[in-house]
């Protein structure tokens, strides 16, 4: 267990709404990730965060924001939802930003359904 | 373009048969290589990674991998499935040096056991 959680686990808006996940760890570490895995695409990078209020952007960041103000907490918003961010989002946490420590440990997702 | 390739969308296997998920991958040089699993409901879990040194390489669960150079591949194997291991698999890709945020994750290959 690496003390992550997501939340909501599953929500259903509609089109044109805010939407905001939260990842919130209990291990204090520096490195955290959102993830989205839709089929035929695996997983794909939204942003990612070395630090507090250190954010970038990942491979599909359009439409999203992040925002990390504490360690333990990593939101992710969607400013306007739309039908293609239906998907599963993932959070993940690393002890190391270099590949070869970094190994990730995944949050247990949470379903979005925009409708 | 780096890009790394599981032919294989869905496999099903017989409790007690062999196992091998295949995964292929297009990169500049020798990169970093992981296999991931994800149980239903859940996150991403670690398997096994190759960074360098010897090519076979033996994770947790009784799983195996093997890189071979030649074949730009790195093939999951287990000797012996168990109804538990029923989960998708994802192949995935990281620079050697590099970030874990330049991780690119394969399609994913759903694994089915037959009892």
């Amino acid at each position: 267990d690496a003390g992550i959680t997501q939340s909501p686990r599953h929500k259903v808006t509609e089109t044109g709404t805010p939407v905001t996940l939260r990842c919130h760890q209990t291990e204090n570490h520096r490195y955290m990730y959102w993830y989205r895995q839709d089929p035929g695409h695996g997983l794909r990078l939204i942003h990612y965060s070395y630090g507090v209020k250190d954010t970038d952007k990942g491979e599909v960041s359009d439409g999203y924001s992040v925002s990390r103000s504490k360690t333990e907490d990593f939101l992710l918003t969607l400013e306007s939802a739309t039908s293609s961010q239906t998907s599963v989002y993932f959070c993940a946490i690393s002890v190391n930003r270099r590949a070869e420590n970094g190994e990730l440990f995944f949050g247990e997702g949470s379903r979005l359904t925009v409708l | 373009a780096q890009s790394v390739t599981q032919p294989d969308i869905h496999i099903t296997v017989s409790e007690g048969a062999s196992l091998e998920l295949r995964c292929n991958y297009s990169y500049g040089a020798t990169p970093y290589l992981f296999w991931y699993v994800q149980s239903p409901g859940q996150g991403l879990q670690l398997l096994l990674k190759y960074f360098s040194g010897d090519t076979l390489v033996q994770g947790i669960k009784g799983f195996e991998a093997e890189f071979k150079r030649s074949q730009s591949s790195f093939n999951l194997r287990k000797p012996s499935v168990h109804w538990s291991d029923a989960a998708e698999y994802f192949c995935a890709v990281g620079p050697q040096g590099g970030a874990t945020n330049k991780l690119i994750f394969g399609t994913g290959t759903l694994l089915a056991v037959q009892p």
